[in-house]
């Protein structure tokens, strides 16, 4: 099974702030990853796909980069609607997701 | 508009067998690979299991931390995809959202149903 790790696990930030949250892989998932973002009691909603491609919707302000193992997700200028947990996901074997990277307001 | 709504989840004893079922509109269940995908309390995502296509063989896989407990299945008359849960645990406790990556080439999940919480409990 693919192991999937973010960083940090929580994170407070402000209004405007830039942020970076990192998935690393276990082993080399190519571009395979995937972002969610999940606001408490929703389900989570897609927001980059295939390591860079923004779901249709998703504000230009949300970015994503990477590959192989080390995959990264920015946020240039937080909203307070950003506010929220963001999930990894690889479908480069199955699926697995790592553990969630919640966003707080400082 | 593809829309997954997920039902029968509830209050069960540890030991005993629950069925979910998710239910979709504007999506041909036997032509989609349909997931499982559950969250614990304050805890992260954890993908249980897929049902391929009827195109792509129809098969199942699960994660290793749930095979042989866990059974997904689906009716493709009614386009409902069921989760059988055997043997059940306090550990099982979240709530479980169904999830498509429908007939796109690449694994990414969209849209989800809203989820059904499931409480293990004596």
């Amino acid at each position: 099974d693919i192991q999937m790790t973010q960083s940090p696990s929580s994170l407070a930030a402000s209004v405007g702030d830039r942020v970076t949250i990192t998935c690393r892989a276990s082993q080399d998932i190519s571009r395979y990853l995937n972002w969610y973002q999940q606001k408490p009691g929703k389900a989570p909603e897609l927001l980059i796909y295939d390591t860079s491609n923004l779901q249709t919707g998703v504000p230009s302000r949300f970015s994503g980069a990477g590959s192989g193992t080390d995959f990264t997700l920015a946020i240039s200028s937080l909203q307070p609607e950003d506010f929220a947990t963001y999930h990894c996901q690889q479908s480069h074997t199955l699926y697995s997701f790592g553990q969630g990277t919640k966003l707080e307001i400082k | 508009e593809v829309q997954l709504v997920e039902s029968g989840g509830g209050l069960v004893k540890p030991g005993e067998s629950l069925r979910l079922s998710c239910t979709a509109s504007g999506l041909s269940l036997m032509s989609a690979s349909m997931s499982w995908v559950r969250q614990a309390p304050g805890e992260g995502l954890e993908w249980l299991g897929r049902i391929a296509s009827r195109n792509n063989g129809g098969a199942t896989e699960y994660a290793a931390s749930v095979k042989g407990r866990f059974i997904i299945s689906r009716d493709d008359s009614t386009d409902v995809l069921y989760l059988r849960i055997n043997n059940l645990k306090i550990e099982d406790t979240a709530v479980y959202f169904c999830t498509t990556r429908q007939w796109r080439p690449t694994g990414r999940f969209e849209p989800w149903g809203q989820g059904s919480l499931v409480v293990v409990s004596s």
